[in-house]
């Protein structure tokens, strides 16, 4: 079956550096999402992205934060100057269509610790 | 702004027995779907189940069902037949259509025990 791939899964970098996650959409598929998880509490959405621009972002979502998807495949998740509160699990999702029924699929999550 | 809520401490449960999973779920907009997502101990996100806000039937996904109460705003997910690798974290989810964003709550606890 198909999946969702995020790399890496584990990215340790040093406060005030810049990070970017990877991710591999689910071929075809036309919605992106990411998302983060704090240890030990909810999922909560930072942005989704379709036809090539943002289409919703959270508060959490501000300007340290950007996305893109250089090359056509690739959907990444840049965070500009890390923050100790930046620590957490990032999820990738995709969405095929904009139908109703239609899940997000995640990928296995990026662990981001930041020093 | 819609609110999930999943209030259960963590759940014991016996291998082969059935377990309910409590959502319920605060909205005012009509037009929504429901969303249970596994989380084992690795950490990925496992689509489990769907309800639409209009579905008449509840669904069922193999050993996966969502007992929904659209009037009640409750989407609670029965597993039948627990499995010992069900032990995971159990997250209810919502979308509202002609949104982006998934809205997760803080998701149940099962450990299946042999």
């Amino acid at each position: 079956e198909p999946e969702v791939t995020q790399t890496p899964s584990h990215q340790v970098t040093q406060m005030g550096q810049e990070v970017i996650l990877r991710c591999v959409p689910i071929s075809n598929h036309l919605y992106f999402y990411w998302y983060r998880q704090i240890l030990g509490q909810k999922v909560e959405f930072l942005v989704s992205f379709y036809n090539n621009e943002i289409s919703e972002k959270s508060e959490i979502f501000d300007d340290q934060f950007s996305v893109e998807r250089p090359d056509g495949s690739n959907f990444t998740l840049k965070i500009r100057s890390t923050k100790l509160e930046d620590s957490a699990m990032y999820f990738c999702a995709t969405r095929l269509s904009g139908g109703n029924n239609q899940p997000q699929h995640f990928g296995d999550g990026t662990r981001l610790s930041i020093l | 702004a819609q609110k999930i809520t999943q209030t259960q401490p963590g759940m014991f449960v016996q291998e082969k027995e059935a377990v309910t999973l409590d959502c319920t779920y605060d909205t005012s907009d009509q037009s929504y779907g429901l969303f249970w997502y596994k989380q084992p101990s690795s950490g990925e996100m496992i689509f489990l189940i769907y309800q639409g806000s209009y579905d008449e039937q509840n669904a069922t996904e193999g050993r996966y069902s969502l007992n929904f109460q659209k009037a009640r705003k409750s989407a609670n997910l029965v597993i039948s037949a627990s499995q010992l690798g069900d032990s995971a974290m159990y997250f209810c989810a919502m979308r509202i259509y002609g949104n982006n964003r998934l809205a997760f709550g803080k998701g149940n606890q099962v450990v299946v025990i042999p």
